[in-house]
């Protein structure tokens, strides 16, 4: 059973048009973490999300926790061939066990 | 620093070979998490430890797999005998559980090796 679901599994875009990715669950989480991976390396921390309807922004990607903290959603605006990768959200349910659930990720290819 | 170092980083095997995957966690960091990633299953944890200790292998998927962390610098992920369908990335990651942020509910960073891609033929 998978926990978090996330959507598109692929998508390939043009140089400076924008996106958004989701990750979805019935479930609740106490935190979520969004993370960047490149080929033949491991996944790379972007940002966590602790309170619902919470909006975080590194440059250009905007995280948003949902009000329930059921989901979450990464838009990166005017995207760059530098973004390409795999994203995956991960989601911790119980407070000090540290264990995450990942989505299976969101492979996005941004083309010149 | 050095990050979370993996070993060997390319194993190709044999169908009944034994298979040992060797880790490093950061130097401080209480907790490390021994993934897998494959196309169809995506990144699923296999056993985590804190400080040292056996905390959750539920997701080890049979008495083939075992995984020891014999102190705070080193762990391995043994697979006997190994299957075709072992083939994966398999990655090692480490986190400090009390970095002192004070954020309720909040999941500390796991920091990932670079990945042990096993093959079995």
């Amino acid at each position: 059973t998978q926990l978090l679901e996330q959507s598109p599994q692929f998508l390939s875009i043009q140089e400076g048009e924008n996106l958004t990715v989701y990750c979805n669950s019935s479930s609740v989480f106490s935190s979520l973490q969004w993370y960047r991976q490149e080929p033949g390396e491991g996944p790379v921390l972007l940002v966590t999300v602790v309170t619902g309807g919470e909006v975080k922004k590194l440059k250009r990607l905007t995280f948003q926790f949902g009000d329930a903290r059921k989901d979450s959603s990464l838009h990166i605006t005017a995207a760059q061939p530098g973004d390409t990768g795999l994203y995956l959200c991960a989601g911790g349910r119980f407070q000090g066990a540290q264990k995450l659930v990942f989505g299976q990720g969101t492979r996005l290819t941004i083309n010149p | 620093d050095a990050g979370v170092i993996q070993s060997p980083r390319h194993e190709v095997t044999e169908m009944g070979q034994e298979v040992t995957l060797r880790c490093k966690p950061i130097s401080g960091h209480d907790y490390l998490f021994w993934y897998r990633q494959t196309m169809m299953r995506g990144l699923e944890l296999l056993i985590y430890f804190n400080n040292n200790v056996p905390i959750d292998d539920s997701g080890m998927p049979e008495d083939r797999f075992s995984a020891k962390m014999p102190n705070a610098s080193f762990s391995t992920l043994k697979i006997q005998p190994s299957e075709p369908r072992d083939s994966a990335v398999y990655f090692c990651a480490s986190s400090l559980g009390n970095p002192g942020t004070g954020v309720l509910g909040a999941f500390n960073e796991q920091f990932f090796g670079p990945g042990t891609r096993l093959t079995v033929l």
